[in-house]
């Protein structure tokens, strides 16, 4: 069972906005950074944020991060037909001493 | 840098589990590699990662049982996970995990499926 907690979905039409939360504890948001993962349907995990608000070579713009207190939160601008997929949060747990995953939340473009 | 994952794609329950990941593009050294895993329909779960040769770090939860290495001369590290039950069927990830600052995982393998049945 993980320790980041993510709502199940989320969706938009194309154009809006999205917004990802992620719910943890000062054991890991809390005293440590948070990356994000997008996984599309039969594909590995591709890191989409980095160190709270980072964005890796060729990840568009329309996403981006933030991080307060023990919670994050993933955006997407613009919503896109192609950003049809599952969103993973991830941050190291200082009290579990392991790399911890979000529940994950699926993305609909409607 | 590309991860490519190798080893059988079935495993009887209470055997031992066994996968290789080869490194290429890049040298093994220096970086944390992981291996992370997902049951089907579920979510990721981390396995562990070796560090600098030798080092390693386990999820508590399956750490009497996982075992990372590497071999640093042919660029590759490797998973056995012991005394399998149908619970350990997953695609399993080979990963880079970058650290000890920041921990993110910034290049992943494709994946490849084990299941564990009789």
């Amino acid at each position: 069972q993980s320790v980041l907690t993510q709502p199940p979905s989320a969706s938009g039409t194309p154009g809006q906005r999205v917004t990802i939360s992620c719910s943890g504890s000062s054991s890991n948001i809390g005293r440590n950074s948070v990356s994000w993962y997008q996984q599309l349907p039969g594909t590995a995990p591709k890191l989409l944020i980095y160190t709270n608000i980072y964005r890796p070579s060729g990840v568009p713009d329309r996403f981006s991060g933030s991080r307060s207190g023990t919670s994050a939160s993933l955006a997407i601008s613009g919503l896109q037909s192609e950003d049809e997929a599952e969103f993973y949060c991830a941050a190291w747990d200082d009290s579990l001493n392991g790399f911890v995953f979000g529940t994950g939340t699926k993305v609909t473009v409607l | 840098v590309q991860l490519q994952e190798s080893g059988p794609g079935l495993v009887k329950p209470s055997e031992t589990l066994s996968l290789t990941c080869s490194v290429s593009g890049g040298s093994i050294s220096s970086y944390y590699w992981s291996w992370i895993r997902q049951p089907p329909g579920k979510e990721l779960e981390w396995v562990g990662y070796i560090f600098d040769s030798g080092s390693t770090k386990y999820n508590p939860s399956l750490k009497s049982r996982v075992t990372i290495s590497e071999e640093t001369s042919k660029n590759q590290f490797s998973l056995k996970l012991n005394s399998v039950t149908g619970a350990d069927t997953a695609v399993y990830y080979c990963a880079r995990l970058r650290g000890p600052y920041h921990y993110y995982v910034d290049v992943w393998g494709r994946g490849t499926p084990v299941t564990v049945s009789s």
